[in-house]
């Protein structure tokens, strides 16, 4: 049974660019959420998608959105990328009634 | 608003002995309680979970305990191994719908 599917494992955007990460929940979770954990910290509350809508969202600024598709999987696009953008980006996964997340390997990105 | 400490916020043991982390938050109004392990880079992965209802858990060598009206958790691993080394996470459920707030995380060093 495949757990959380992340994609990519790491990349490098220049500021200003735009960015697109994917993940793919575990087989029956049908809610991902998303996170973002800076070198050092915790990892923070992005946003939440069920039933392909933003449920509930974290303090981050509009330049970060996402969408969630039929397939329960979900995307995060990040515009007008900031180095402080630079961190690694967690999709975590549950199924409505069961509090027990299971978390992606995440994706490293580095913005120069 | 829901804050999770961890202390300390570095510990280093030799092999074999008991280590003892600790985690609090603000509000006792909580879903559950999710004890992680990161490794340096990686994603997270479950080491116990504590419902809201539950005391504690246990799971071979690690035993967590809850204390809701203290706001107080303390995961105990049980002679530790050079393998423990990594950063252990707290995160607190805040809602129904799936929201977490982490701890910043205890880095722990086994040395051999």
């Amino acid at each position: 049974d495949a757990g959380v599917t992340q994609s990519p494992t790491h990349l490098i955007k220049t500021r200003g660019q735009q960015v697109t990460l994917r993940c793919s929940p575990k087989s029956g979770h049908d809610t991902v959420s998303w996170y973002q954990q800076a070198l050092g910290q915790g990892p923070q509350f992005i946003f939440q998608y069920y039933e392909e809508e933003e449920r509930q969202r974290g303090n981050f600024p509009d330049r970060f959105s996402g969408h969630q598709f039929p397939n329960y999987s979900s995307e995060l696009n990040v515009n007008a990328l900031l180095l402080g953008d630079s961190a690694l980006y967690l999709c975590a996964s549950l199924a409505q009634g069961n509090y027990g997340y299971t978390f992606g390997s995440g994706t490293r990105l580095t913005v120069v | 608003k829901q804050e999770v400490t961890q202390i300390p916020a570095a510990l280093s043991v030799p092999e074999g002995e008991n280590l003892v982390l600790n985690c609090s938050f603000t509000d006792s109004a909580i879903y559950n309680l999710q004890w992680f392990r990161q490794d340096p880079g990686k994603g997270l992965t479950s080491l116990l979970l504590i419902q809201s209802s539950q005391r504690e858990q246990t799971s071979g060598r690690l035993n967590a305990s809850l204390d809701k009206s203290s706001g107080r958790s303390t995961l105990y691993i049980a002679a530790s191994q050079p393998g423990d080394s990594a950063t252990y996470l707290c995160a607190v459920l805040t809602d129904s719908w799936g929201k977490f707030q982490f701890g910043a995380g205890t880095q722990v060093v086994v040395t051999p």
